[in-house]
């Protein structure tokens, strides 16, 4: 099974939006709705932001928006903040009943 | 509060066992399965397995099949992940998270660094 595809980095100023794209196959992000978005901060622990495509745990904020067509989802962050710099991750459960993660994405605020 | 709570960091020569604990808080513990991811250092996340704490049943990705057990104690509410023949490429940070609520992984352990070196 391999990786999910997303962009290593993209930037964008604050209060500006930026999207994050992650692209798999039928058999992951295509095939099903179990994919989520973590964000992680140096040397912590990653945090889930979006689950099931589009949805937000209770405390994340709404400036965070998650959706998907066909084989790629995408990860939206609108007014952007710095406390936003972070490594992004998509994730999808398979069809061979394992998870698959992408690469990551490093989002810099300039 | 919902806690996963990992063991401490390790340091192993190459062919050595490790064998990471995460101990869980604040929910039943058999009834969330629990994914293990690790991360080399600058590196992105890579599944490893995951194990519903109920059953015992396991899942393991195919590269670490046969090097990987995970396996639990439902009286101390802990689980275990052990990972055998080191090799330096092993080099990394291991977390357990409980899988939640549309197979996301919704809480995640503080990470336990695992140092293989000769």
């Amino acid at each position: 099974q391999s990786a999910l595809t997303q962009p290593a980095s993209v930037s964008g100023s604050p209060g500006q939006s930026i999207t994050i794209s992650c692209t798999g196959t039928s058999s992951d992000v295509g095939g099903y709705n179990y994919v989520s978005w973590y964000q992680q901060h140096p040397g912590k622990a990653p945090k889930l932001m979006i689950y099931d495509v589009s949805n937000r745990p209770s405390g994340v904020s709404n400036r965070f928006s998650g959706s998907k067509s066909g084989n790629t989802a995408s990860l939206t962050i609108s007014g952007l903040q710095a406390e936003d710099e972070a490594d992004y991750y998509c994730s999808s459960y398979t069809s061979s009943s394992i998870w698959v993660f992408g690469g990551g994405t490093k989002l810099t605020v300039l | 509060q919902v806690q996963l709570v990992q063991s401490g960091a390790e340091v192993k020569k190459p062919g050595a066992s490790v064998k990471v604990s995460c101990k869980a808080s604040g929910y039943t513990f058999t009834s969330y399965d629990i994914n293990w991811v690790r991360q080399a250092t600058g590196q992105g996340l890579e599944w490893m397995g995951w194990m519903n704490p109920n059953s015992g049943n396991t899942g393991y990705a195919q590269k670490f099949q046969g090097r990987v057990t995970m396996t639990r104690n439902t009286s101390i509410s802990t689980a275990y992940m052990e990972l055998s023949s080191l090799r330096s490429e092993d080099t990394a940070v291991y977390y357990c998270a409980r899988v939640g609520v549309l197979l996301a992984n919704d809480y995640w352990g503080q990470g336990t660094l695992v140092t293989v070196s000769s």
